[in-house]
């Protein structure tokens, strides 16, 4: 089983509607974060979360939401989708090397299309 | 604000050669310099971290250098392979700070 699962892999939906993507890890890490990533571009930040009780906005957080059910589940949301949403979102969890960097693990991420 | 960038979008390369994709950054006190590979519909893969203390650092048939005078970040691959096809990304952190300042990666294409 992969380390960070994402479900769903993909979802087709319609403008207005709500959407969920769920993220799970087994990698027992504290710190875990929701990415988008636009075509042929790199990866924004959405939310981030340290513990269970912590949660933080990234840089582009207007118009989702998160919830960290547990240390293992962090889910994201969309109240209300619009076609702009339409991406690539990752779910990661964090942990430090021996060397000290804090290296991320990403799931397989989820394709969502807003029509 | 501080960013990191990087030179080339895309890079073609005999397979066999070596390949070397180049990132730029602007933010000084970054502590640890990141390279993430990711294969066509997966997620990123960590690849290397640098330190910032270091100037070079070697992993399997991966290389990656820092020259902190001019603010240059490279990863060499050696003999690159087919398996190499992939964007790669360079992405800079502090110690302080868990969060990760990424660059807008580069393709590379591997010519048979």
């Amino acid at each position: 089983d992969a380390d960070v699962t994402q479900t769903p892999r993909n979802r087709i939906t319609k403008t207005g509607k709500r959407i969920m993507l769920e993220c799970s890890q087994t990698k027992g890490h504290d710190r875990m974060y929701w990415y988008r990533q636009d075509p042929g571009l790199g990866l924004r930040l959405i939310y981030y979360s340290f513990d269970v009780k912590d949660i933080n906005k990234g840089e582009i957080s207007d118009g989702y939401s998160v919830s960290r059910q547990a240390q293992a589940k962090f889910s994201l949301s969309l109240e209300s989708a619009i076609p702009n949403q339409t991406a690539l979102y990752f779910c990661a969890t964090s942990g430090r090397l021996i060397s000290g960097a804090n290296v991320l693990t990403f799931g397989a991420g989820s394709r969502l299309t807003v029509l | 604000g501080e960013s990191v960038g990087l030179h080339l979008p895309t890079l073609s390369v005999q397979e066999g050669d070596n390949s070397i994709i180049n990132c730029a950054y602007s933010n000084s006190a970054s502590d640890y310099f990141i390279w993430y590979k990711q294969e066509s519909g997966k997620g990123p893969q960590f690849i290397i971290d640098i330190r910032s203390n270091m100037d070079k650092r070697q992993g399997q048939r991966v290389t990656v250098l820092l020259n902190k005078t001019v603010k240059h970040l490279s990863l060499q691959i050696a003999a690159t392979q087919p398996g190499d096809s992939a964007v790669y990304f360079c992405a800079e952190t502090w110690s302080s700070n868990y969060q990760l300042i990424w660059g807008a990666g580069t393709k590379l294409i591997i010519k048979p």
